[in-house]
């Protein structure tokens, strides 16, 4: 079958730090996406790695290590704004991940 | 502000009715998706149209039809609906769909919150 596993909730203040972790297991794997989605709002793509290594973008780094099926999405210097909920997904037909939950506290 | 438009934003229907729900993207995109939201659940593919033609059909019940007119337009069209049907219905775009759409960014409305009575 096809999977996606990352935690369900991560809590972190203002100007941390935080890393989501995303392990896959998908047929026709192309490369790996993140999406984050505020509360009733639309799922924004955020980055995506198609071969290993880093990809930034601004504050946002996404890694991809195809060997491993792992990827993460590292989040620097956070804002309360980006409290929100973040999948990674993959797949010829993207499937998402469960998300999740990222809380920034001041 | 999104670039794909989806009217209209709240829909509430007993089961018996028949709505449509429609999607517009002006980004020059040849793949148009359909997706399924439940609360605190990721996004379910649906339905994915490629150059106008239905490609992908993930095994959803005949009451969910879509439409695509155009290359513009995406159309879902609802009749008999269950109270399990309730769900946020988002449509995306992306440049192509090569390989199923996985390989590029989707650009998401933001979505029909539908109601079942």
């Amino acid at each position: 079958g096809q999977s996606l596993e990352q935690p369900s909730e991560v809590t972190a203040v203002e100007g941390a730090i935080v890393q989501i972790n995303c392990t896959y297991q998908t047929s026709g794997f192309y490369g790996l996406s993140w999406y984050q989605q505020h509360d009733g709002g639309a799922p924004t793509f955020l980055s995506y790695n198609a071969l290993d290594g880093l990809e930034e973008t601004g504050r946002f780094s996404s890694f991809l290590s195809r060997s491993d099926s792992y990827g993460y999405l590292l989040l620097q210097e956070l804002q309360m704004k980006d409290s929100a909920s973040y999948f990674c997904a993959a797949g010829g037909k993207l499937i998402f991940g469960q998300g999740t939950e990222l809380s920034v506290k001041p | 502000d999104t670039e794909v438009t989806q009217t209209p934003k709240h829909l509430v229907m007993g089961m018996t009715n028949k709505k449509s729900l429609k999607c517009e993207q002006h980004m020059g995109h040849r793949a148009m998706y359909w997706y399924k939201q439940k609360a605190k659940k990721p996004p379910e593919l649906m339905f994915v149209y490629s150059y106008e033609k239905l490609s992908i059909n993930e095994s959803v019940p005949s009451r969910f039809s879509p439409e695509c007119p155009n290359s513009s337009l995406l159309n879902l069209h609802l009749h008999a609906l269950q109270p399990e049907d309730s769900a946020l219905y988002l449509c995306a775009s992306s440049q192509d769909s090569t390989g199923g759409g996985g390989n590029q960014p989707q650009h998401f409305g933001d979505g029909t919150r539908l109601s079942i009575l």
